[in-house]
């Protein structure tokens, strides 16, 4: 079992509409979970951090979290064209951030 | 400016060269990272340092050495030992290893 798992993709989403990336992890005493945004040829950049259960809001992006469950998403409103991308979850576990695969997200105009 | 620098940004070897790739930061973080991602994969972590003249390996240290003599610098070397070193190698530093990460703009390796 991976220890941090993610949907490749890609996620199709027309533009104007919210975008829904999920996130499942496997240390259960994890603590800090990121979002990471990574455009092709690029260095991922950091977009939501989340440390406690439920809802975190920053601008269109937000992001929930689910220790119970294991499980962060991360929502965007209004998608647009610039979000196209693919984005990364992020798990800190063992004095370590462990890195999902990502998800291709793109959308359509 | 504040941030994380790699150079070069793209690499060409031969195989059978070591090769060393740069990265600094000034940051001030105590944290720094070194990642390598594959087309279509995830990130890998090679090694990672919490203090200066500390290091401990990650999922995939094998034919890569790196040193921490100074807060702001990281270097890795890709050693011939590697058997597939073309990749994009990127390096991240943080201020403790629960918080953000962030990244420097990485180097493309390519060893033919």
């Amino acid at each position: 079992q991976k220890e941090v798992e993610q949907n490749s993709g890609p996620l199709s989403v027309p533009e104007g509409a919210i975008a829904s990336l999920n996130c499942t992890y496997s240390d259960r005493v994890s603590q800090s979970f990121f979002w990471y945004r990574q455009y092709s040829g690029k260095s991922p950049e950091l977009i939501m951090s989340i440390y406690s259960n439920g809802d975190k809001e920053d601008g269109r992006f937000t992001a929930q979290l689910n220790k119970a469950s294991q499980y962060v998403s991360l929502l965007i409103r209004d998608s647009q064209p610039s979000d196209s991308a693919t984005y990364l979850c992020a798990v800190h576990s063992a004095s370590k951030i462990i890195f999902g695969s990502g998800t291709r997200l793109s959308i359509r105009p | 400016d504040g941030g994380i620098t790699q150079s070069p940004k793209y690499l060409f070897r031969k195989e059978g060269q070591n090769v060393t790739l740069s990265c600094e930061q000034n940051l001030n973080h105590d944290a720094m990272y070194w990642y390598r991602q594959d087309p279509g994969q995830g990130l890998r972590l090679i090694y990672y340092s919490q203090i200066v003249n500390d290091f401990q390996k990650g999922d995939i240290a094998e034919g890569y050495s790196v040193s921490r003599e100074k807060k702001e610098s990281f270097p890795l070397t890709v050693t011939s030992a590697q058997k597939n070193p073309t990749a994009f190698y990127l390096c991240a530093s943080s201020t403790s290893p629960s918080y953000e990460q962030y990244f420097g703009p990485g180097t493309r390796l390519t060893v033919t």
